[in-house]
């Protein structure tokens, strides 16, 4: 149990153009979503909290009207790099928390990543 | 602020030997918890261990085990009886207050038979 998926696996995109990557908990109710960002060889960056019918909560530095996220439903949560440029080119990671066992016992699940490549 | 430490960026262990992999972390929060997540070249983060801080009791799942010292604020991984599924990346980690995860730079193990 507790699958995150996230999808596209992949994604190639021109300069300037706008790419939206899904994170979905598959067998639970994820209270909160997390996004981080992961650059070759280097560790994983949190960029962003998203609570299901909340605004996200940017971590510093982190351009909030370049990347929207959306946590429409508690098994949803949308990322959208707009106007991507090549610096954006990463390697894209969700996470869902469940509410099981409060506080912060409660288990983070990863999605498997999405790679975006913008030319 | 949280920081997390991991001063070795890479481990080399002989298959069914032991390694400990080095993690130190600063936090303010009085509650917290810190694990160690493994991720392979298929990139997919996999949680290996986790540690309450209010536990004295150091954790264990089969082959490996932690060693927490508060004070010292030092969370160890030891990996027992190394397979050669084990060589990945492990990234030490702790919470902060709104439950997101705060991340070393990791350690890079290999396995060699």
């Amino acid at each position: 149990g507790a699958v995150v998926s996230q999808h596209p696996s992949w994604v190639i995109c021109k300069s300037g153009t706008s790419v939206k990557i899904e994170c979905r908990s598959l067998d639970f109710q994820a209270t909160t979503m997390f996004w981080y960002r992961q650059f070759p060889k280097q560790s994983l960056m949190l960029m962003a909290t998203s609570n299901e019918g909340s605004k996200a909560t940017y971590e510093q530095g982190v351009e909030k009207d370049k990347f929207l996220i959306n946590h429409a439903s508690l098994t949803l949560s949308t990322l959208t790099v707009t106007s991507a440029h090549p610096e954006d080119s990463s390697f894209y990671i969700c996470s869902a928390r469940t509410p099981w066992g409060g506080g912060a016992t409660d288990t983070q699940y990863f999605g498997p990543g999405t790679r975006l490549t913008v030319l | 602020a949280q920081t997390v430490t991991q001063s070795q960026p890479e481990m080399s262990v002989q298959e069914a030997e032991t390694v400990t992999l080095s993690c130190t972390y600063d936090t303010s929060e009085s509650d917290y918890y810190l694990f160690w997540y493994k991720q392979p070249p298929s990139r997919q983060m996999i949680l290996v261990i986790r540690q309450e801080a209010y536990k004295q009791q150091n954790a264990t799942e089969n082959r490996f085990s932690v060693n927490f010292q508060k004070a010292a604020k030092s969370f160890s991984l030891k990996i027992s009886d190394s397979q050669l599924g084990d060589a990945a990346m492990y990234f030490c980690a702790s919470t902060n207050s709104g439950y997101a995860l705060n991340f070393g730079k990791g350690t890079s193990l290999l396995v060699t038979p």
